[in-house]
């Protein structure tokens, strides 16, 4: 596509529940990275993937959050048995290659866990 | 481990102002450093970046920004803001052998027309 896809643009869910959130990067991108951004913080690492593999998950609170991208495009971000401090905006980006020449963002998706 | 600094949260100015928005950052090695913008209710954007060469670097809309390699800086300065400039903006770096960048904790402008 033409920019970062993400979705849903809002998610509400209620505490214990699973959320996927997703991210279609732009076509060709080989590199995808997840960040999230707690109100009046700049973006936190989470991790990224070069294709398919996963090449740093150090940024992952905890073994609730995986994120995968099976064929290299599309990737989700799941976060099992959610909390109120998952709430959050959830950023992907990607970037056409490994080199860091700078991100395109996606527009992010809202998550609220009540 | 690379992490950055922005020193103003919010900073108001009058259409016309100068501007000057500090970042500092903290690794010795060879860096790469960004400056990216938030305009209200869009998402992230690319304002500039910088990965060698010419310390000075422009962006796009008027900015510019100057790496100073001994004051571990890279702030980012406009002339003459104007009230589209009304954002909120990330101080970014990435270290040598490392992908992923690092985010500063941003820095909300407001310019008054």
């Amino acid at each position: 596509g033409a920019g970062v896809s993400q979705s849903p643009r809002y998610k509400v869910t209620k505490r214990g529940q699973d959320v996927a959130l997703r991210c279609d990067p732009i076509s060709g991108h080989v590199s995808l990275y997840w960040y999230r951004q707690a109100l009046g913080q700049g973006p936190e690492f989470l991790t990224y993937f070069n294709y398919e593999a996963q090449q740093d998950k150090s940024g992952l609170p905890n073994d609730r959050f995986s994120a995968e991208r099976p064929e290299g495009s599309i990737s989700t971000l799941t976060i099992q048995r959610t909390e109120q401090r998952d709430s959050a905006m959830y950023r992907c980006a990607s970037s056409l290659s490994s080199a860091p020449n700078g991100y395109t963002f996606g527009s992010g998706t809202r998550l609220t866990v009540v | 481990a690379q992490s950055v600094s922005q020193h103003n949260h919010h900073v108001i100015l009058s259409e016309a102002a100068s501007l000057e928005l500090g970042c500092n950052y903290s690794y010795g090695g060879t860096v790469n450093l960004f400056w990216y913008v938030q305009y209200p209710g869009q998402h992230l954007q690319l304002l500039l970046k910088y990965f060698s060469g010419d310390p000075l670097v422009k962006g796009i809309k008027g900015f510019e920004a100057e790496f100073i390699k001994s004051k571990f800086s890279f702030n980012l300065r406009k002339p003459s803001v104007q009230w589209s400039d009304t954002a909120e903006y990330f101080c970014a770096v990435n270290s040598g052998g490392y992908q992923k960048v690092t985010f500063g904790t941003g820095t909300k402008l407001q310019v008054i027309p």
